[in-house]
């Protein structure tokens, strides 16, 4: 299977502050997807981003597909966006997911 | 537009009993995954179904464990016989093609094996 791994396993953000996620992975993949699991354990889709850039109001993503890597950015960060974001990864379009560990992150007010 | 849904969102058994786990899809919506995740850690695939049909059960636990997807109704995640090991969160998915899309989640069922 593929090596999907994630940076930082666990952060701390004060509230407002900003921050950048990586997704790196171990083999070419035609399906990218970014979740956002909220302290209630609800999976929440973020985008779908095998290659290029999005942006979702405060959320962006890009994915360097020859390089191999993805980074979700948060912007202005809020108490609701605390939780564990997962990077997810399809090689072959059957939406046979290989995740992350996930990046665990705690924004204080 | 109904989400995914799973029932029962938290299922307590003891060992040597079987789970069921159900699955509806969201409307329109004809291909189902089936994730598990542990504690800590990130989901793993189960299974791939399409009405009537198992098109990918590599992640399956040989034993055990089985899946459906009946012409009517919910897919169902069965589990035989569960052991302590088998506690985890299932998560439910569904898509309305089978190659690339944005994956949408059920809630999870939490099973607990006591």
């Amino acid at each position: 299977g593929i090596q999907v791994e994630q940076s930082p396993p666990d952060l701390i953000l004060q509230e407002g502050a900003n921050s950048t996620l990586r997704c790196n992975f171990s083999d070419s993949v035609n399906n990218l997807q970014w979740f956002h699991q909220n302290p209630w354990g609800q999976l929440i889709n973020l985008f779908y981003i095998p290659s290029g850039t999005k942006q979702n109001g405060r959320l962006s993503a890009t994915t360097v597909a020859t390089e191999r890597y993805s980074l979700l950015y948060i912007s202005s960060s809020q108490t609701t966006d605390s939780g564990v974001y997962f990077c997810a990864v399809d090689k072959n379009n059957f939406n046979k997911f290989y995740f992350g560990s996930g990046t665990k992150l705690n924004v204080k007010p | 537009n109904a989400g995914v849904m799973q029932n029962p969102r938290h299922l307590v058994r003891r060992r040597g009993q079987e789970a069921r786990l159900r699955c509806s899809p969201m409307k329109g919506h004809s291909h189902v995954y089936w994730y598990r995740q542990l504690p800590e850690e990130g989901l793993k695939f189960m299974v791939y179904l399409q009405k009537e049909n198992i098109i990918d059960e590599s992640g399956m636990p040989k034993e055990r464990f089985s899946a459906e997807f009946p012409k009517e109704g919910p897919s169902i995640l069965r589990i035989q016989q569960v052991v302590r090991g088998d506690s985890a969160a299932y998560f439910c998915a569904s898509s309305p093609l089978g190659t690339a899309q944005k994956l949408f989640f059920g809630s999870g069922t939490q099973l607990s094996v006591l």
